[in-house]
């Protein structure tokens, strides 16, 4: 099984921060990488696809990249709205698997 | 617009069995694959299984195989997941998600998902 290591798994930030999550394949996956925001009591909502092609909708700030085992979510400057906790997902292989997630938090 | 409605969570006891209905509209349901998310209370998400558009491909994560059954009837626009065996750790929300058409460099793969039904395994 392909494990997708997020980091941090935590972190507090302040509204204008860059923010950076990471995530990491144990092995390859190409672009087969999405991002996904989820809030507290909502249903998870996809900001990339492909790794760094961004969802329609979601705004500019968000931005992905990297490609084979490493990939990161940058947030250019966190608004009020964005605390959340962001998760990757890999689909280049069965079982298809989440990474354990970064909350993000204010400080 | 898409729609997932997820429907028959609820409280069954350890051993026991629960099948749960994903009804969908607002696409051509036939010509995707549909998957099962599921999310522990206060835990990540954890992909379970999915399910090609005949209904001739299935995939599931370990930790449920031999226990669920994922099928759907697209004729009703609908997927279902038959839990049997349940234990406490399969209680989470179990969000019915779209998946691809045909790849994942198709764009639109899981951006849609429903609400999530609770099941709780406990007695």
């Amino acid at each position: 099984d392909i494990q997708m290591t997020q980091s941090p798994s935590a972190m507090s930030a302040s509204v204008g921060d860059r923010v950076t999550i990471t995530c990491r394949a144990s092995q390859g996956i190409s672009n087969y990488l999405a991002w996904f925001q989820q809030k507290p009591g909502k249903v998870p909502k996809r900001l990339i696809y492909a790794a760094s092609s961004l969802q329609s909708g979601v705004p500019s700030r968000f931005s992905g990249s990297g490609s084979g085992t490493e990939f990161t979510l940058t947030i250019s400057s966190l608004q009020p709205e964005d605390f959340a906790t962001y998760y990757c997902l890999q689909l280049k292989s069965y079982p298809v698997t989440f990474g354990g997630g970064t909350k993000v938090e204010i400080k | 617009e898409v729609q997932l409605v997820e429907s028959g969570g609820g409280l069954v006891q350890p051993g026991g069995s629960l099948r749960l209905s994903c009804a969908a509209s607002g696409f051509t349901f036939s010509t995707y694959w549909m998957t099962w998310v599921r999310q522990a209370p206060g835990k990540g998400l954890e992909w379970v299984t999915n399910i090609n558009q005949h209904g001739t491909d299935k995939h599931y994560v370990d930790s449920v195989k031999g226990r669920f059954t994922v099928s759907r009837d697209n004729a009703k626009n609908s997927v279902y997941l038959q839990m049997n065996s349940l234990r406490a750790g399969d209680t989470a929300v179990y969000f019915c998600v779209r998946d691809t058409r045909h790849d994942y460099s198709d764009p639109d793969y899981y951006d849609s998902w429903g609400q999530g039904t609770l099941v709780t395994v406990s007695s």
